[in-house]
């Protein structure tokens, strides 16, 4: 069981490009979230889904889009990638979106954006 | 806002006993977290208290005051291995975690 995979595990993009982020869970849980990780900062939440066909906002969405088709997948796409954007990306995911469930993470991808 | 304070960095000796605080102000309350994460990987959960008082896992025990708005981890017997950050996040009334900025804690010989 591999849990939580993300790709790539490293990417370094040109500023104004295209960029998917993949996450792929095998647990079977319902809730999915990404979060970005900046130095001196705590891990902020760009968006979330409860359940696959369901995602809504968190913290630091702007810039950043998702989309939850199935259960196994939650791809995050950056439209026009800026410097700002820089940042290291997890992703978790939860067996529902509240309580006492743990979130689970991913290996995180490093991106640069130059 | 929502905020929630943990020191930058610590310092402890291998074998020593080392107590890691977080104070806490959120929208609503549905749960405190532990993370461990080394250099470079992922975050790994650790604890999770809603109830006031202490809970033991092994070598960690982490406390929650609710009145206070404060919790600490503390590790015993502290090994080489633990140096890592140690990440303090709480559940929000949307039942979001907020997360601190984390502690990076440096074990030595």
């Amino acid at each position: 069981i591999a849990g939580i995979t993300q790709a790539p595990t490293s990417q370094i993009l040109a500023a104004g490009r295209r960029m998917t982020l993949r996450c792929t869970q095998d647990m079977r849980h319902n809730a999915m979230y990404w979060y970005r990780q900046d130095l001196g900062l705590g891990l902020r939440l760009i968006h979330y889904s409860n359940t696959a066909g369901t995602t809504g906002k968190g913290e630091v969405p702007d810039g950043y889009s998702v989309s939850r088709a199935n259960t196994d997948d939650f791809p995050l796409t950056l439209a026009s990638a800026v410097p700002s954007q820089t940042s290291v990306y997890f992703c978790a995911s939860s067996d529902s979106p509240g309580g006492t469930d743990t979130q689970y993470f991913g290996p995180g991808t490093r991106l640069t954006v130059l | 806002g929502q905020n929630i304070d943990q020191p930058t960095e610590m310092t402890a000796t291998e074998g020593a006993i080392v107590q890691i605080n977080c104070t806490y102000q959120t929208s609503g309350f549905n749960g405190l977290f532990w993370y461990q994460q080394h250099a470079g990987e992922a975050p790994t959960f650790l604890s999770y208290n809603v109830l006031d008082g202490l809970e033991e896992k092994g070598r960690f025990s982490s406390f929650l005051s609710r009145s206070k708005g404060y919790s600490y981890l503390l590790l015993k017997e502290l090994q080489m291995k633990d140096s890592a950050s140690y990440l303090c996040a709480v559940m929000d009334s949307n039942y979001q975690l907020i997360w601190g900025a984390g502690t990076k804690l440096i074990i030595k010989p």
